[in-house]
Parts: structure tokens; C-alpha cells; sequence
């Protein structure tokens, strides 16, 4: 089964940069999708397909993907960036979530 | 603005099957445009993804629960259900009813209601 690998943890700078990993085979293949969850909240969608922002998301967030590796990337971090962030592609009708990675902003 | 509110009881015994409700508001569920997903999350750990429903009735679900999964659909109420039968204490958690667009990702979700397991 496909498998997704991100780091347990990140941490930023307030107002720096931070980006998170999502690793699978091929991933830069699949169209990738990121969530960001805050405690005892559902999670919201913050990119889709890659590097597209829903409506209503703020251009801090951004993302890439290519081979082995998607990336989001949130440009000036801020104190209520701090969540829980998920990566998720299909693979044979059967979606497939990262394990999670926690963002701490210092 | 669509939305989507889970229901269901809160507390079930073990090898029993747990039933919820997905009601979706805003919007129909009969849209082409869309599918109907179950997630769930256990306390402290992260999302797994339980299955998809078309408004056909057509079904995907994660193969490690397959055996004891069923989604089914009513367009007539606007409802989405899951079914998950010989329940046991891993079976313990946040259960999120979502809708899923043509990109593939899940762009609307209910709020999660918590699913404990025990006698």
C-alpha cells in the first residue's frame, strides 16, 4: 500500500519561513492536498492539487511538488500557524493521509 | 455554504456495529461534482480515511477496513451513513463526515463527533 512519510515535527521562527515534507514514490505524479488542523477542530484544506490556495486561504501559503517529495511552504509564520498539518493524495481509490506534522512557532 | 453535521450515538459496546449520520446542508448531495468521504481519528493520532460514496451509490473504502465498512446513501434526506460492524476499543474516535471534489481533496467537513467503544 502507498505510504506517506512526514517529519513528526517543525519548528519556525515568528515571521520566518517554514516548510513541511511529504515524501512517497512518485509523489511529484499525484496530485498532492494539505490540511491544517488546530486542537479540537476539523481540519481545513490549505492547498490543493499541489500548489492551488481554496478561496478564503492566505498567499503565506504555498506548495511544490516534484519526484519524491511535495512541500507546503508558510511564508511569515505566525503564532496562529501553530497546528497539525496533513498531506493526502489517491493511489488505486483509496486516499491515502501523511502521518501528520506538528508546527510550532518559536 | 455547505455543511455537513455528523449524528449518531456516542457510546458503543464492543463487537457491536457503529451507525452515523452525515446531514448535509447548503447544497445537494446528488451534485455529480462531488463524493462523500467518512474519516475518522483516534485521540492524539492522525486522520484515516474510511471510505467514499458517490451519489450513484458507488463505494471505495480503505482496504484494512473493507471487511467491515459499509457507506450507503440517501438522496431523498440529503444523508450519508456509515456502518462499521464488530466494533473493539481501537475503533475509539473522532469520526469526520466530509465531502470530496474533482481535484480529490476534501474541501468541506462536519465538525467530528467522538465514537468511544467500550462496555
Amino acid at each position: 500500500s502507498y505510504e506517506l512519510t512526514q517529519p513528526l515535527s517543525v519548528s519556525v521562527a515568528l515571521g520566518q519561513t517554514a516548510r513541511i515534507t511529504c515524501g512517497g514514490h512518485s509523489i511529484g505524479s499525484k496530485n498532492v492536498h494539505w490540511y491544517r488542523q488546530k486542537p479540537g477542530q476539523a481540519p481545513v484544506l490549505v492547498i490543493y492539487s499541489g500548489t492551488n490556495r481554496p478561496s478564503g486561504i492566505p498567499e503565506q501559503f504555498s506548495g511544490s511538488n516534484s519526484g519524491n517529495t511535495a512541500t507546503l511552504t508558510i511564508s511569515r509564520a505566525q503564532a496562529g500557524d501553530e497546528a497539525d498539518y496533513y498531506c493526502q493524495v489517491w493511489d488505486s481509490s483509496t486516499a491515502v493521509f501523511g502521518g501528520g506534522t506538528k508546527l510550532t512557532v518559536l | 455554504q455547505v455543511q455537513l453535521q455528523e449524528s449518531g450515538p456516542g457510546l458503543v459496546k464492543p463487537s457491536q456495529t457503529l451507525s452515523l449520520t452525515c446531514t448535509v446542508s447548503g447544497g445537494s448531495i446528488s451534485s455529480g461534482y462531488y463524493y462523500w468521504s467518512w474519516i475518522r481519528q483516534p485521540a492524539g493520532k492522525g486522520l484515516e480515511w474510511i471510505g467514499r460514496i458517490y451519489p450513484s451509490g458507488s463505494t471505495n473504502y480503505n482496504p484494512s477496513l473493507k471487511s467491515r465498512v459499509t457507506i450507503s446513501v440517501d438522496t431523498s434526506k440529503n444523508q450519508f451513513s456509515l456502518k462499521l460492524s464488530s466494533v473493539t476499543a481501537t475503533d475509539t474516535a473522532v469520526y469526520y463526515c466530509a465531502r470530496g471534489d474533482t481535484y480529490g481533496s476534501i474541501d468541506y467537513w462536519g465538525q467530528g463527533t467522538l465514537v468511544t467503544v467500550s462496555s
